[in-house]
């Protein structure tokens, strides 16, 4: 059964850079992309960006100047940071999978999220 | 531009069915989308990808009392024998070249 988790710090301080990890077991990085979303309390789904395992991102154009999505094959891991915090940055985050879809490896749905991480940005 | 609407909210007793409904943008009605279902206080669970001819694959483990339906540029997700955990919030989900979308989710209460 893949599961994925997040892991980083609760608590970041304006202006910072915030960094999350999400570490992928029962199942391979290969083929398929690796996303966050975020869900600020109250409020809906964002999505902020992904990566493809072959190292090729997307990032959300709202967000993009300030967003950084990486791999780490060796570790079954991917990262998030996020630069320039602000409170509006508080949110839980999400990670999540989506298989490729077609022979040229499209984007799809996400068929697995990780439990979420709740951070918040404050001094 | 792709854009997923849905309606805030729906009710339903429980034992009932009710029939979700997340709409494509103009020029997208071929689009798929996914349905996610997020329970209070937990992250969201992936129930199915719905295609625009109907057909739909689901999740792991999702009971058969849901499916998922098309029509244009609606793609519909009904719950059937409502019960109480089936209260939630509901998310659509689509994607295309270098982007994902989110429908702004609908709030399923069960009476």
């Amino acid at each position: 059964q893949v599961q994925l988790q997040e892991s980083g710090p609760g608590l970041v301080k304006p202006s910072e850079t915030l960094s999350l990890t999400c570490t992928v077991s029962g199942g391979s990085i290969s083929n398929y992309y690796w996303s966050w979303i975020r869900q600020p309390p109250g409020k809906g789904l964002e999505w902020i960006g992904y990566i493809h395992y072959s190292g090729v991102t997307k990032y959300n154009p709202s967000l993009k100047s300030r967003v950084t999505i990486s791999l780490v094959t060796s570790k079954n891991q991917f990262s998030l940071k996020l630069s320039s915090v602000t409170a509006a940055d508080t949110a839980v985050y999400y990670c999540a999978r989506a298989p490729c879809s077609g022979g040229s490896c499209y984007m799809s749905n996400f068929d697995y999220w990780g439990q979420g991480t709740l951070v918040t940005v404050s001094s | 531009q792709l854009v997923l609407t849905q309606s805030p909210s729906a009710s339903a007793s429980l034992g009932a069915s009710v029939k979700l409904t997340c709409t494509l943008s103009s020029g997208h009605s071929t689009y798929a989308i996914a349905w996610h279902q997020q329970q209070p206080e937990k992250g969201p669970r992936y129930l199915m990808k719905l295609n625009n001819d109907g057909s739909h694959t689901k999740g792991d483990g999702i009971p058969d009392r849901f499916s998922g339906s098309s029509s244009g540029a609606e793609r519909y997700l009904t719950i059937s024998s409502l019960q109480s955990e089936d209260e939630a919030d509901y998310y659509c989900q689509t994607w295309d070249t270098g982007t994902v979308v989110f429908g702004g989710g609908t709030k399923l209460t069960v009476l």
